[in-house]
C-alpha cells in the first residue's frame, strides 16, 4: 500500500515565517503534487513535479516555492506566510502509468496568525 | 480550458433514498475521470475511476462523453456514506472540482 506521509498534521506559524511543509512517500513515484484545500474551491494545485529538481507551477504558485531535491521527498515553502495561506495542505503522488489514480497524504492543517 | 464542474456543494438525503452527484467535465481529449472522497478527519481516498467501470460501496459512475459527465450514483443512501465528494479529471495532472458534500440523515 502506497504511504504518503505529511511531517505535521497541524502547524501554527506567524505572519512572515518562512514555513516548509515535508512530504515523503515509499513507493518510488515519480510525480508528486501540492495542494491547498479551501471550503467551497475544492483542491487547488499549486506546484508539482516530475522528478527530482524538477518543478512546475500549477494553477496558484504565488507564495510558494517547492523543492525535490530526492525522488521521495516534495517540500513546499512558504517564503513569507501570510494569513490568506491559512489552509489545509494537501501532498499527493502518481505513478506514470496511465490511468492511475493520485494517491493522497492525511494533510496539514496550516494557522497563519 | 480543462474544467471540472460540481455544482452542488451540499446534497441532503434521508438514509435508503437515491443518491446522484453531479460532475462534468471540459476537455478535447479522451478523459481519465475519478471520484474521490473525503471522510470525516481521514485522508482523500479514490472512491472509483472511470477505466475499470466497477461498483464500490454501492457506487457507480458512468462516463456519458455526448453530455461531458460522470454523475456518481448510489440507489439506496446509507448514512456511512456522508462525506465529501470530489469529482476529478486526469490530464498530467489531476483537476479537481469544488466537491460536493454529501449528508445522509437517519
Amino acid at each position: 500500500d502506497v504511504k504518503v506521509t505529511q511531517s505535521s498534521r497541524y502547524l501554527v506559524k506567524r505572519t512572515g515565517e518562512k514555513v516548509f511543509l515535508e512530504c515523503v512517500q515509499d513507493m518510488d513515484h515519480e510525480n508528486m503534487f501540492w495542494y491547498r484545500q479551501d471550503p467551497g474551491l475544492g483542491l487547488r494545485l499549486i506546484y508539482f513535479s516530475y522528478d527530482v529538481k524538477m518543478k512546475e507551477k500549477g494553477d496558484i504558485p504565488e507564495g510558494y516555492s517547492v523543492s525535490r531535491e530526492k525522488k521521495e521527498r516534495f517540500s513546499l515553502i512558504l517564503e513569507s506566510a501570510s494569513t490568506n495561506q491559512t489552509s489545509m495542505y494537501l501532498c499527493a503522488t502518481l505513478t506514470a502509468a496511465a490511468y492511475q489514480p493520485q494517491h493522497f497524504g492525511d494533510g496539514t492543517r496550516l494557522s497563519i496568525l | 480550458a480543462q474544467r471540472v464542474t460540481q455544482p452542488e456543494k451540499l446534497l441532503s438525503v434521508f438514509k435508503g433514498a437515491p443518491v446522484e452527484l453531479k460532475c462534468n467535465y471540459s476537455y478535447s481529449g479522451s478523459p481519465e475521470l475519478f471520484w474521490y472522497v473525503q471522510y470525516s478527519r481521514q485522508r482523500l481516498q479514490l472512491l472509483l475511476r472511470h477505466i475499470s467501470r466497477e461498483s464500490i460501496k454501492g457506487f457507480t459512475a458512468d462516463l456519458n462523453k455526448g453530455e461531458t459527465s460522470f454523475h456518481l450514483k448510489k440507489p439506496f443512501a446509507q448514512e456511512e456514506d456522508s462525506a465529501m465528494y470530489y469529482c476529478a479529471l486526469g490530464t498530467d495532472k489531476l483537476i479537481f472540482g469544488t466537491g460536493t458534500r454529501l449528508q445522509v440523515f437517519p
